[in-house]
Order: structure tokens, then C-alpha cells, then sequence
């Protein structure tokens, strides 16, 4: 089971973000985080907990390994309001998603 | 471009069945797993099935193993999920995903190309 916290953070922008997401059980560093928009598919911003995917603007980070691990954004831009998920992709269970965290513009 | 289009969904009965496909372009499709995850409306993102690129190797979410077969046609660039046995708990948008590696279940990587989406109403 993977646990989001907060379920909504309310930032402004040019602000720093944290979201956390915690696993039940180890699952490695094998901790992806996904951006998604109202009406739109999700987009893939780390994979392997610290790795940005392509494309992806170096404002966002990844952090963490075992069960407790980070997705930062260092300076929120209008943009970047939108929900995360993270998603863990161990070896030894099937995928599973957080239950996601709603970054609103306070 | 890279695209993932599905198709197929629908408003269905309780118990019966509906076959979603997924047709892929300008990638080389039989490289990589694919994977089909399912958003109930206001809902978060939950995984449903993975296959691995030969085809050999596929897993399910406990809420619909034994219900739901996944399968691909690498000659067609394509991927499908036959649904049986549909429960009103199915209904949602149903994703085509791919994965950046050739195994559904190597541990690691993430999904880096996502489809529209179609949507599955189950209601009598």
C-alpha cells in the first residue's frame, strides 16, 4: 500500500513543494511519480525515485529509497498545479498506485 | 509522434463482456511491455494488467484476475483487455500505458507513454 500525504497542499507560486508518499513495505528505489491535469492522461516525471524522465523541467526532483520517498518542485510555476501520484513498481506485487496528492494555488 | 489510441469501451451490462484495444504508432511497439490502468470517475489511478513484449509473461490486479485477460498482437501494434464478467465496479476510463522496459514486471522504470483513454460504463 502506498500513502500520499497531504491530500492537498495549497502553494503559491515561485514556492517550494513536497509531497510524500509512503510504502507499507519496502519496495527498493523502485518509486515512480506522475503528474496529471482535469481531462488529461498522466505524464511521467521520475521514475526509479530520482530519476527525471525525458523532458521532464529540472524543477522537479525525487527522493528516497525503502518505504518513505519525495517529490519535490522546487519552484512552483502556474503550470505545475495539478494532482501526483506515485506508483510503485516492485518486483515481488503487482503495481500499485498512491492515492494521490492535489496541489492547489493557494 | 508517439501515440497510444484506445478503443472499444462502452455501456455494458452487469455480467457481460467488452473487449478494449489499443493501437500504437512511432514506437517500436514489441520493445516494451504495455499495461492498462483505469481511473473511476473522480477516482485516483489504479493498475489493472501488464504483458511483457514476447508476450510471455503477464499480471493482474487482484480486483480482476480471473475476470480480465490481457493479450497483444505485435504484428498489429496492438494491445487488448477482454473483460468478463463486468461488475459495476469496473466502470471508469480505461488507459493503454507503455512501459520504458521489455518486462511487465523487471521492477523499476515507470510508464512513459499513455493513451486518451476510453471509457467503460457497466450499468443494467
Amino acid at each position: 500500500v502506498l500513502t500520499q500525504s497531504p491530500a492537498t497542499l495549497a502553494l503559491s507560486p515561485g514556492q517550494r513543494a513536497s509531497l510524500s508518499c509512503r510504502a507499507s513495505q519496502t519496495v527498493n528505489t523502485y518509486l515512480a511519480w506522475y503528474q496529471q491535469k482535469p481531462g488529461q492522461a498522466p505524464r511521467l516525471l521520475i521514475y526509479d525515485a530520482s530519476h527525471r524522465a525525458t523532458g521532464i523541467p529540472a524543477r522537479f526532483s525525487g527522493s528516497g529509497s525503502g518505504t518513505d520517498f519525495t517529490l519535490t518542485i522546487s519552484s512552483l510555476e502556474p503550470d505545475d498545479f495539478a494532482v501526483y501520484y506515485c506508483q510503485q513498481r516492485s518486483k515481488w506485487s503487482p503495481d500499485t498506485f498512491g492515492q494521490g496528492t492535489k496541489l492547489e494555488i493557494k | 509522434e508517439m501515440q497510444l489510441v484506445e478503443f472499444g469501451g462502452g455501456v455494458v451490462q452487469p455480467g457481460r463482456s467488452l473487449r478494449l484495444s489499443c493501437a500504437a504508432s512511432g514506437i517500436v511497439f514489441d520493445d516494451y511491455a504495455m499495461h492498462w490502468v483505469r481511473q473511476a470517475p473522480g477516482k485516483g489511478l489504479e493498475w489493472v494488467a501488464g504483458i511483457s513484449w514476447n508476450s510471455r509473461g503477464a499480471g493482474y490486479a487482484d480486483s480482476v484476475k480471473g475476470r480480465f485477460t490481457v493479450s497483444r498482437d505485435n504484428a498489429k501494434n496492438s494491445l487488448f483487455l477482454q473483460m468478463n464478467t463486468l461488475r459495476p465496479e469496473d466502470t471508469a476510463l480505461y488507459f493503454c500505458a507503455k512501459d520504458m522496459s521489455q518486462h511487465y514486471d523487471t521492477g523499476g522504470y515507470g510508464f512513459d507513454l499513455w493513451g486518451q483513454g476510453t471509457m467503460v460504463i457497466v450499468s443494467s
